[in-house]
């Protein structure tokens, strides 16, 4: 079935270095991807989307590319915040909603 | 943005008894609203599937004796955690996609609910 697989482990990094958490996944078909944010104490939200390949989704400086060749949608930020600091996830939507199991992200000032 | 809105954020219960939560969409319609679970450290689970109207999609694997789910209305679902056990107790989120937005649609998030079973 469709599964999202992402690096193992929590991210810790210093405010301003370049973030990038890796995605990839497992689907029949051609599924929309997504990253997903939760800061702490707050729900799941939508970060980006891609909904083909070759599409970029962007907000609040982050990035991901869908590649299908790769089957990947790293996330990437160039320069970070301590308020990027929170959990990020993976997902993809093919016959259902899959998500990969999260990367916390702490960012020191 | 569309809000989602679950009610309550943190419950504590005894072994035994029952167990609702709320999941409200405050400013739109939602046909089909999702629950899933959440393990400390691991990703969601999605539990079910809710279409307003009907009965509940399960997840297999998971029991819908115990996790009884009711879409009564466009802005209401719930899920209730029969004769609770400490095994159950963990985070449960909901999520609603506004109707009419199709397969492909932003699916908005709850705030989740933490369910402690003593």
């Amino acid at each position: 079935g469709d599964s999202v697989t992402q690096m193992e482990g929590p991210v810790t990094l210093s405010e301003e270095a370049f973030l990038t958490i890796n995605c990839t996944y497992t689907a029949t078909g051609y599924p929309s991807l997504f990253w997903y944010v939760q800061y702490p104490g707050e729900g799941l939200q939508l970060l980006l989307k891609a909904t083909k390949a070759d599409d970029k989704g962007s907000n609040k400086g982050f990035e991901a590319t869908y590649r299908k060749e790769t089957t990947s949608f790293h996330l990437e930020k160039g320069s970070v915040q301590v308020s990027d600091s929170a959990v990020y996830f993976c997902a993809l939507k093919g016959d259902r909603l899959a998500f990969g199991k999260g990367n916390q992200v702490v960012v020191i000032p | 943005g569309a809000v989602v809105s679950q009610h309550p954020s943190r419950v504590i219960c005894k072994s035994g008894t029952s167990v609702k939560i709320e999941c409200r969409s405050l400013d739109f319609q939602a046909t089909t609203m999702f629950w899933y679970r959440q393990f400390p450290k691991q990703s969601l689970m999605l539990m079910a599937t809710s279409n307003e109207g009907s009965k509940a999609t399960y997840e297999q694997g998971v029991e819908k004796d115990k996790f009884l789910i009711n879409h009564a209305s466009l802005t209401l679902s719930t899920l209730t955690v029969t004769s609770a056990h400490p095994e159950d107790s963990s985070f449960y989120i909901c999520s609603a996609r506004e109707r009419d937005r199709g397969y492909t649609g932003e699916l908005f998030f709850g705030e989740g609910s933490r369910l402690t079973v003593l």
